[in-house]
């Protein structure tokens, strides 16, 4: 069975530092790997996915992430956060294509940013 | 930009009661989810359908939860008795299709609280 570890579950940086958010999987094979972000009260809004291929992915709002193969990780970065970055991380493992292609979360990581 | 509808947003109910949400896909989105997310959790799934066809209910509590979606389009998940523990978001999402690469879009979600 598929699963996904967020270690951390609270997270505070300054607003323009760096931003580094952990992520590892356990899946049998490739999965398909993504970020979303929850802002208080509201949906997920898909920031970024792996699929195959290139293994740094561009998301939108300048985030970005890495898959590492031989660590089970996929770790979300943004070089110089915003104050309107602060809100609920999500990493998601996707089994690879079948009948039925759930998406399986981390419990998530909530990101303060100071200013 | 097309989105994800669901309603209502905000839910009180008390417990034994029965409830019920409603979600709208984007157009020509083939699979719908239905995700219930606990606070302070991640996202869990709870049914998953390919046109009007169930493809994945493992997860629901098929003794109190039912969920349908009679035309293959939108979609109504209900609660009946409704329980304490039942108090969460609850999530509709979309795709164009499962077992294939995909993305799935969220809605706003319904946030339930049983008293």
């Amino acid at each position: 069975a598929q699963s996904v570890t967020q270690p951390d579950i609270h997270i505070t940086v300054s607003e323009g530092a760096s931003l580094e958010l952990r992520c590892n999987y356990s899946y049998g094979a490739t999965p398909y790997l993504f970020w979303y972000v929850q802002s208080p009260g509201q949906g997920l809004q898909l920031l970024l996915k792996y699929f195959s291929g290139d293994t740094l992915v561009q998301g939108i709002k300048g985030f970005e992430a890495e898959f590492k193969r031989s660590q089970s990780s996929f770790n979300l970065r943004k070089p110089s956060v915003h104050w309107s970055d602060a809100a609920e991380y999500f990493c998601a493992v996707g089994a690879r294509p079948g009948t039925a292609s759930k998406l399986t979360f981390g419990t998530g990581t909530r990101l303060q940013v100071t200013l | 930009e097309a989105e994800v509808a669901q309603s209502p947003r905000y839910k009180i109910t008390e417990k034994s009661q029965a409830v019920a949400f409603w979600c709208d896909p984007i157009s020509g989105h083939a699979t719908l989810y239905w995700y219930r997310q606990i606070l302070g959790q991640g996202p869990e799934l709870l049914v998953q359908f390919q046109d009007e066809s169930v493809v994945d209910d493992s997860q629901l509590p098929k003794d109190r939860f039912s969920a349908e979606r009679l035309k293959g389009v939108d979609s109504t998940l209900k609660i009946q008795p409704a329980e304490l523990g039942d108090s969460a978001m609850y999530l509709c999402a979309s795709s164009l299709e499962s077992g294939r690469p995909y993305e799935q879009y969220f809605g706003p979600g319904t946030r339930l609280t049983v008293t």
